[in-house]
């Protein structure tokens, strides 16, 4: 079945640092792949989106490109800051622009320190 | 804009006791979800209602019933708890064409 394998964490970095938060995935078809974000005591929020190969989704400063060849959905940030401190959830749908189910990656913690 | 509510927050059973977890949304929504996180599993779907009146099995459905009371309303139950259930459940619901909108959870601890 579809699934999504995320990098483990905990991932700290100091503030201005560079983030990269792998994931790849597996799945039939040409999935819709997203990003959510989990602050402290929160449910998840869409931090962004791609629905096809070379897609670029973006939302306050991180960026992912939908990689096809390698079926990866790598997050980025430039220069991250103490309020990005979530869990980062990647996730796969199935065809359609949102699905009906999501498939989600176990999660990454992002620590910042100031 | 309250969005998607759940309740309680939080919850202790006792291993075989039953409780239902409740799950309003003011957006709308045709479909709703039930969603369980654990560490290093991430989010794995319980139950879905695709429209009022239907519900489908997800993932890990074992353990657990639903209910779709209305088009607002969506309900997990536990019928007998047991400790492999403690975990954090979502509700999340979504329009025709919108992302998932998840509420704050309920933290339940199974004994």
């Amino acid at each position: 079945g579809d699934s999504v394998t995320q990098m483990e964490g905990p991932v700290t970095l100091s503030e201005e640092a560079f983030l990269t938060i792998n994931c790849t995935y597996t799945a039939t078809g040409y999935p819709s792949l997203f990003w959510y974000v989990q602050y402290p005591g929160e449910g998840l929020q869409l931090l962004l989106k791609a629905t096809k190969a070379d897609d670029k989704g973006s939302n306050k400063g991180f960026e992912a490109t939908y990689r096809k060849e390698t079926t990866s959905f790598h997050l980025e940030k430039g220069s991250v800051q103490v309020s990005d401190s979530a869990v980062y959830f990647c996730a796969l749908s199935d065809s359609s622009e949102y699905g009906n189910k999501l498939v989600f990656g176990a999660g990454t913690i992002l620590r910042v320190k100031s | 804009n309250a969005g998607v509510t759940q309740t309680p927050k939080f919850q202790v059973l006792k291993t075989g006791q039953s409780m239902t977890l409740q799950c309003a949304q003011d957006m709308n929504h045709n479909s709703m979800y039930w969603y369980r996180q654990d560490p290093g599993m991430g989010l794995r779907l319980i139950y879905y209602s695709a429209s009022e009146g239907t519900t489908d099995k997800g993932e890990v459905p074992n353990g657990y019933n639903v209910s779709r009371l209305n088009k607002r309303e969506f309900s997990l139950r536990l019928e007998s708890a047991a400790p492999s259930q403690t975990s954090v459940y979502f509700c999340a619901s979504r329009g025709v064409l919108s992302p998932l909108h998840f509420g704050n959870g309920t933290r339940l601890t199974v004994t």
